[in-house]
């Protein structure tokens, strides 16, 4: 079955950076775009960006354009998610999903938490 | 910009009663619309996708309905494991932006 583990999630300071990753296994990732969504704490769920399975496009929400970058090794089956210059809106539960049909997201990982903090 | 909004915020429903949830775009999304479902803890499910459609091993008490900027997920008859917090998304201006509504809670009376 699909399983996405996010990992590298932690605490950093404000105008920090943070490496996030999302190991895939299940299913042929390199046929796959690949999301990521992120949910502030108690808050709602907000779209961060999207690769298509060969990289070849990438896609970000404004909120985090020229901030983060999204990539892919299809060799190691993991996505990443860059994130430099954080902010203390940043911190948040981070999701990363497989494309489903169309614009949906299916399955999710767990989640990493990110948190943004002096 | 394309906004989703959701009603109510909260729902109390009791076990067995149907649950009527509602999902408003601020301009048409045509049938571009997909349903989660959140439990505490756990990561978001997709339920509906294509405003209809269920996703597999989804439960025939969820149908979804609606097209252009009005949408409804209905649970027939609520059962323990589907009080959770809901959330509709277009993807009719995919690529390059996805958007989700705030979300309802279904919650037990």
């Amino acid at each position: 079955q699909v399983q996405l583990v996010e990992s590298g999630g932690g605490v950093v300071q404000p105008g920090g950076s943070l490496r996030l990753s999302c190991a895939a296994s299940g299913f042929t990732f390199s046929s796959y775009g690949m999301h990521w969504v992120r949910q502030a704490p108690g808050k709602g769920l907000e779209w961060v960006a999207f690769i298509r399975y060969d990289g070849s496009n990438k896609y970000y929400a404004d909120s985090v354009k020229g901030r983060f970058t999204i990539s892919r090794d299809n060799s190691k089956n993991t996505l990443y998610l860059q994130m430099n210059s954080l902010r203390a809106e940043d911190t948040a539960v981070y999701y990363c999903a497989k494309r489903g049909g169309a614009g949906t997201t299916a399955p999710w990982g767990q989640g990493t938490l990110v948190t943004v903090s002096s | 910009e394309i906004v989703m909004t959701q009603s109510p915020a909260t729902l109390s429903v009791s076990p067995g009663e149907r649950a009527t949830l509602s999902c408003r775009a601020s301009q048409s999304v045509s049938s571009n619309l997909a349903w989660y479902q959140q439990k505490p803890g756990q990561a978001p499910r997709l339920l509906i996708y294509g405003a209809s459609t269920r996703a597999t091993g989804i439960p025939a008490r969820f149908s979804g309905s609606g097209s252009g900027t009005e949408f409804t997920l209905t649970i027939s008859s609520l059962q323990s494991e589907d009080f959770a917090v809901y959330y509709c998304q277009q993807y009719n201006n995919w690529p390059p932006k996805l958007t989700f509504g705030g979300g309802t809670k279904v919650e037990i009376k």
